[in-house]
């Protein structure tokens, strides 16, 4: 099964700081996908790369900026954290049209 | 525009009863549909999937689910629910864009189950 890590797994930010969200995946996927969940939404896709070098606008990109350096690794950043993004991160894995594997989400809390 | 409506944000069921969570779709083409399960404080993890062929397609857990064309539906069905059934759902259609693909995910439903 395909393992998705996710660092850290709690953040508290100040309101204009810098927060870097991780995800580590050790299953070899092309695709990774970052997402937030908020009651009344669901999942919304923020950020999603081919493969290393690339990053992909979501739906809702705004305010947050993606790279994925190498195959394993994909971060989110957001450069100047508001209280509009405290949400619950999701990072996931997967090949075209095929099961995602999700990490365990990184709750995140800007004041 | 693709999208994904679970028209139902919360639903409670009592033990050893039966359990329909109603997924409706909008997708230009043949979509790939899935559903995933939340337990809670974890990540989603994968249910089932309907890739185009056989309408009525077995997950794990005994969850299956249907697809109908006719009805833009992707409904999941449990014959009888388990207390650890206890989580939410999502119901996600995949679109192919550039040679890849993302997942639409719908709102959820919240599945209670009462003893």
């Amino acid at each position: 099964e395909a393992a998705v890590t996710q660092s850290p797994r709690n953040k508290v930010a100040v309101t204009g700081g810098k927060v870097t969200l991780s995800c580590n995946q050790t299953n070899n996927h092309n695709n990774m996908y970052w997402y937030r969940q908020d009651t009344g939404h669901g999942l919304r896709l923020i950020h999603y790369s081919y493969g290393a070098g690339s990053t992909e606008k979501g739906d809702i990109p705004d305010g947050y900026k993606a790279s994925r350096p190498s195959q394993e690794n994909f971060s989110l950043i957001l450069e100047l954290a508001t209280p509009s993004q405290t949400s619950v991160y999701f990072c996931a894995s997967g090949w075209s049209q095929n099961t995602l594997y999700f990490g365990a989400g990184t709750r995140l809390s800007v004041l | 525009a693709q999208s994904v409506t679970q028209p139902d944000a919360r639903v409670t069921v009592s033990e050893g009863a039966s359990l329909q969570l109603r997924c409706k779709y909008s997708y230009f083409g043949t979509p790939y549909l899935f559903w995933y399960v939340q337990y809670p404080r974890q990540g989603l993890q994968l249910l089932l999937k309907y890739y185009p062929g056989d309408p009525v397609v077995q997950g794990v857990n005994g969850f299956e689910a249907e697809f109908s064309k006719s009805n833009s539906s992707f409904h999941l069905r449990k014959a009888s629910v388990h207390w650890s059934d206890w989580a939410v759902y999502f119901c996600a259609v995949s679109m192919n864009q550039g040679g890849s693909a993302k997942l639409i995910f719908g709102e959820g439903t919240k599945l209670t189950v009462s003893s």
